[in-house]
């Protein structure tokens, strides 16, 4: 059972360009989660989405960020005209629905530099 | 409101001191509880969770709800034992709380 597929690990975009960070998760998890973790920081909540509905978008900025899940195909964290403070990891957790104490699995991140 | 805390950002012990690392949690129902544990520049990794009542790596954590903490212990801290931990609560809807993280530092 492959864990938890990010790609790219590493992006670079130059400021005002787009970029799509994906996740599929493990097999069977229908529950995605995105976390952003700056430089030398913690790690944020961004978004929590199951398939085709978005359950949780606090810790996501409301301009320029968006995300989805749909029903085929991995999650996508999509940051519209990029910004320098937009540089920063982001990682995606998936985890299975039903059974209570089931742990979230990790991806290995993308690390997105923006220039 | 749900919320997990960790206060300390750093800790720095040196190799063979036991160490403690700080977690409390505010959370209405019955907590279910993990710690992650990150080492440099890789993705988090499942440490253990309070519900297995295991020890990884020598590592435990109890469950006290009376003091809503979940520390996580270890008699002698390894260098290899440096890395981010956090502590995270799972609430309704599986949705996940993490704490700040706490660097540890483990130093020869």
């Amino acid at each position: 059972n492959a864990g938890v597929m990010q790609n790219p690990r590493h992006l670079v975009r130059r400021r005002g360009q787009e970029a799509r960070l994906r996740c599929s998760p493990m097999k069977g998890h229908s529950h995605v989660y995105w976390y952003r973790q700056l430089p030398e920081e913690g790690l944020k909540f961004m978004v929590y989405l199951q398939k085709e509905n978005i359950i949780d978008e606090s810790g996501m900025p409301k301009e320029r960020f968006s995300a989805e899940f749909p029903k085929e195909g991995p999650s996508i964290l999509r940051i519209q005209q990029v910004v320098r403070g937009d540089s920063a990891a982001y990682f995606c957790a998936s985890s299975p629905r039903g059974t209570p104490d089931q742990p979230q699995h990790f991806g290995d991140g993308t690390r997105l530099s923006i220039l | 409101a749900q919320r997990v805390t960790q206060p300390e950002k750093l800790l720095s012990v040196f190799k063979g001191a036991p160490v403690e690392l700080k977690c409390n949690y505010s959370y209405s129902g019955s907590p279910e509880l993990f710690w992650y544990v990150q080492y440099s520049r890789q993705r988090l990794q499942l440490l253990l969770r309070h519900i297995s009542r295991e020890s990884i790596k020598g590592f435990t954590a109890d469950l006290n709800k009376g003091e809503t903490s979940f520390h996580l212990k270890k008699p002698f801290a390894q260098e290899e034992d440096s890395a981010m931990y956090y502590c995270a609560l799972k609430g309704n809807f599986n949705k996940f709380y993490f704490g700040s993280g706490t660097k540890l530092n483990v130093k020869p």
